[in-house]
């Protein structure tokens, strides 16, 4: 099975654009999970989405969001980007479940300048 | 309080020993437990889940989970400049469909 991909890999952004990042989960994976990755933070819970709804959201701003689709394709979207939205971003799938094992894509970097 | 806590290390062991990393959880409703290896600027790879009390061996890996002391751990024997990565321990919660991670370990092996 192809494993998890996102696009693009590398993004260069200036303060005040957005960005749209995608994430192809493993095929027959219906739970996509979104994290940021920053040196000072770790690993911080974006949201996740099964079948196109959300079921569950970390602590980050409105400007974060995200959809999946039909296809349990995901994206995520930041408006309004700031200094500090520089991070890796990861996408993960798992079969069903967010506590099942999760399976996580090569992730995309954001630089903010 | 966070959730999962490791041990930020760093964490230097020489080739061939046994590398020992470290877990606690808060959450007694977590039900699955992983450990997944991070190389710098790479992502997560899954190394082992455990769900139950006890140990688990896969290779060179050992995961081992005690539900009441809520700690897990993870042991490396033979270590391999390879092994040389950030190791992160994950929690998985059923009832809120969640899963939360530890900042992380870096385990540095030398030859």
């Amino acid at each position: 099975k192809a494993g998890v991909t996102q696009t693009p890999r590398y993004l260069i952004k200036t303060r005040g654009q957005q960005v749209t990042l995608s994430c192809s989960p493993i095929s027959g994976h219906r739970s996509v999970s979104w994290y940021q990755q920053t040196p000072g933070q770790g690993l911080q819970f974006l949201f996740e989405y099964f079948s196109e709804t959300q079921r569950n959201k970390g602590n980050f701003p409105g400007r974060f969001s995200g959809r999946q689709f039909s296809n349990s394709r995901s994206e995520m979207n930041v408006s309004t980007l700031e200094l500090g939205d520089s991070a890796l971003y990861l996408c993960a799938s798992s079969p069903g479940r967010a506590a099942d094992t999760q399976y996580f894509g090569p992730g995309t970097r954001l630089t903010v300048l | 309080q966070k959730e999962v806590e490791q041990n930020s290390g760093p964490l230097s062991v020489p080739e061939g020993a046994i590398a020992s990393l470290n877990c606690t959880y808060s959450d007694r409703g977590s039900q699955s437990f992983f450990w997944y290896r991070q190389y710098s600027g790479k992502s997560p790879e899954l190394i082992m889940f455990i769900y139950s009390n006890g140990d688990k061996e896969d290779g060179r890996f050992t995961a081992q989970l005690n539900k009441a002391s809520q700690y897990v751990s993870l042991l490396i024997r033979d270590s391999q400049p390879s092994d040389s990565a950030t190791y992160l321990c994950a929690g998985g919660t059923y009832n809120n469909n969640d899963m939360r991670f530890g900042a992380g370990t870096r385990l540095t092996v030398k030859p």
